[in-house]
């Protein structure tokens, strides 16, 4: 049982540049959310998804899109990537409040 | 708006208790606790439904009160494998899922 699946695990950008970070639950959860974690301000919600085909903004979502077609997958991309969007991004699929979370993305933008 | 933590970071030796404490603006329906170590996800440690309930786990237990918008995690006869960053998540409505995380407390354990 994998559970939730992050990749990469590291990437480097160079301003301006576009990605996807993926992610991916065998859980069939149909909560998911996305965080990116600086040092000293905690885990901050960028998008989440109540299921397929239905996504809302979380606290800090500017410069992010989200898209949900399936249950298991929940995609976040980066348009135009900025050195602000320099962090450690992780996904989460929660299932009565319980959140498990993937490994972890960590990504710089140079 | 996150949970406010406290203290921010602290160091103790084995064997001595800690307690971390979380405070929202906001009325909670829940309070979750998570431990996450150094280059590793946070993983969840317990939840607390309103109407103050205290809940343990091992010798770390937390308390939550609904009224004072507050939860505090214990921890007790502290252990070196219980160093690590610890969150508090706040949801404000039942089945909203939409987890707030705090910034973050730093234990540290020293031998």
């Amino acid at each position: 049982n994998a559970g939730v699946t992050q990749t990469p695990k590291f990437q480097v950008l160079k301003t301006g540049q576009s990605m996807t970070l993926q992610c991916a639950q065998d859980m069939n959860h149909e909560y998911m959310s996305w965080y990116r974690q600086d040092p000293g301000m905690g885990l901050r919600l960028i998008h989440y998804s109540v299921g397929a085909g239905i996504t809302d903004q979380g606290e800090v979502p500017n410069g992010y899109n989200v898209s949900r077609s399936t249950t298991e997958d929940f995609p976040l991309r980066l348009l135009s990537a900025a050195p602000s969007q320099t962090s450690v991004y992780f996904c989460a699929s929660i299932f009565r409040s319980e959140a498990f979370f993937g490994q972890g993305t960590r990504l710089t933008v140079v | 708006q996150q949970p406010v933590q406290s203290p921010q970071a602290v160091i103790l030796r084995e064997g001595e208790d800690a307690v971390i404490n979380c405070s929202s603006s906001k009325a909670l329906y829940s309070v979750h606790w998570y431990r996450q170590k150094h280059g590793e996800a946070p993983v969840f440690l317990m939840i607390l439904l309103k109407g103050g309930e205290q809940k343990g786990h091992d010798k770390i237990s937390a308390s939550f009160n609904e009224k004072k918008q507050q939860s505090s995690l214990y921890l007790t006869a502290s252990q070196l494998s219980y160093s690590g960053t610890y969150f508090c998540g706040t949801e404000a409505n039942f089945g909203n899922e939409k987890l707030t995380f705090g910034t973050g407390t730093r234990l540290t354990i020293i031998p």
